[in-house]
């Protein structure tokens, strides 16, 4: 069964780091998001991402946070200046289409900021 | 935004019990969908609810959406020990993003 992949599983990274985080979405997919997780919280959207442009953000979504699609399976998200707050479980998830469907997540990676 | 609120926060269920976990909205919902994470996993869709008052079945979990659009329930009968996890019920807001309710987490005890 297709499934989103993600790389790291688990960062570890001094507060001021940039970050990348890695994520391959499902060949066929076409949108394609971010979420993340604080320990024990719920899922909260960051941003999504359609024909190579942000379609849409949270206002967690700040300037240290940018999104790639450096080819034509990555999807990235950067994190310039990480603080301890961005300490969290990120998920990428995709879709066939508009979020009237289901989301398919990857199995996240853990970020931890020190 | 437009929050969901979900109840209650925790379950605590013998095995056998039945389980079920409420989302309400103080605004119409165009949909609803419901995700499960086992813990330590990630969310995986379990159903997308559409129709005022519809009623969903899988195997033993019944989902529901309110009349009036505004409400959604999941409920598990029997529960068994692999029905751990936490239970996340999701409105679609714009066009493209999933709000998440804070989730019932549900324990047993077998």
């Amino acid at each position: 069964e297709p499934e989103v992949t993600q790389t790291p599983s688990h960062q570890v990274t001094q507060m001021g780091q940039e970050v990348i985080l890695r994520c391959v979405p499902i060949s066929n997919h076409l949108y394609f998001y971010w979420y993340r997780q604080i320990l024990g919280q719920k899922v909260e959207f960051l941003v999504s991402f359609y024909n190579n442009e942000i379609s849409e953000k949270s206002e967690i979504f700040d300037d240290q946070f940018s999104v790639e699609r450096p080819d034509g399976s990555n999807f990235t998200l950067k994190i310039r200046s990480t603080k301890l707050e961005d300490s969290a479980m990120y998920f990428c998830a995709s879709s066939t289409d508009r979020v009237n469907t289901e989301a398919f997540f990857g199995q996240g990676t853990r970020l931890t900021v020190v | 935004g437009q929050q969901v609120m979900q109840i209650p926060q925790y379950q605590h269920v013998q095995e056998g019990e039945d389980f079920t976990t409420y989302c309400n909205s103080s605004t119409t919902l165009s949909n609803i969908q419901w995700y499960k994470q086992r813990p330590g996993g990630h969310p995986v869709f379990l159903i997308q609810l559409v129709k005022s008052g519809e009623v969903k079945k899988q195997k033993r979990l019944t989902f529901q959406f309110g009349e009036a659009k505004k409400n959604s329930s999941l409920h598990i009968t029997a529960t068994q020990t692999t029905d751990v996890g936490t239970y996340f019920c999701a409105r679609i807001q714009g066009a493209q993003k999933l709000v998440f309710g804070q989730g019932t987490r549900l324990t047993i005890n077998p």
